[in-house]
């Protein structure tokens, strides 16, 4: 299948310290998509990228596809106690298989 | 509020025993999904139905079945239960197919004992 690792498993950060969460695939990806989930939660969809090297922002958020297409990153800046939750890349196939990334969970020191 | 309704929220059961989750979908979703998620497993797509047709399947165990009504609220049966069946089971629905934006459902627990 078309599966996605994702790193680290676990993140802890002082607020407003920066946080990264990678994905990376074997093969090359049709695009990739970002959810969170908070604790307790239900996934949220925050981004998709399709084009290669695409950058796209939302506020403090910021996301990156290679431009190989094999990886994604997103990037927080200035993290606060509302960014906890478990970050997760997805993808879909041409067979309209959809995978999640084995996510990050990130906490947030006050 | 996504929009995505699921009923129960809550369901405990017994081994070797069968229940039926349903779902509703976003007002004009087409596409409902739905997931599995475990622990040790992570998020797991099951299975997809798009416009009551199913479209893609996923790690769907032959014990599950699932299908979408013409009213497209859907419906997951997990049969012969095993206690490995415990998890999170969400439905997601989106405009048309696997490169829209999902909307997830609050999920329902499915505890089995």
């Amino acid at each position: 299948g078309q599966q996605v690792m994702q790193i680290p498993q676990y993140q802890h950060v002082q607020e407003g310290e920066d946080f990264t969460t990678y994905c990376n695939s074997s093969t090359t990806l049709s695009n990739i998509q970002w959810y969170k989930q908070r604790p307790g939660g239900h996934p949220v969809f925050l981004i998709q990228l399709v084009k290669s090297g695409e950058v796209k922002k939302q506020k403090r958020l910021t996301f990156q596809f290679g431009e190989a297409k094999k990886n994604s990153s997103l990037h927080i800046t200035a993290t606060q106690t509302t960014d906890v939750g478990t970050y997760f890349c997805a993808n879909s196939n041409t067979g309209n298989q959809f995978y999640f990334g084995t996510g990050t969970s990130l906490t947030v020191i006050p | 509020d996504s929009g995505v309704t699921q009923t129960p929220k809550h369901l405990i059961t017994a081994t070797g025993q069968r229940v039926t989750l349903r779902c509703s979908p976003r007002s004009g979703d087409l596409s409902v999904y739905w997931y599995q998620q475990s622990l040790d497993q992570g998020l797991q797509f099951l299975i997809q139905y798009y416009n009551g047709e199913e479209r893609a399947k996923g790690n769907i165990l032959e014990r599950f079945s699932a299908q979408q009504f013409p009213d497209l609220h859907s419906e997951l049966n997990l049969s012969s239960l095993e206690l490995g069946d415990s998890a999170l089971y969400f439905c997601a629905s989106s405009v048309r197919g696997a490169w829209d934006e999902q909307y997830f459902g609050p999920g329902t627990r499915l505890t089995v004992t």
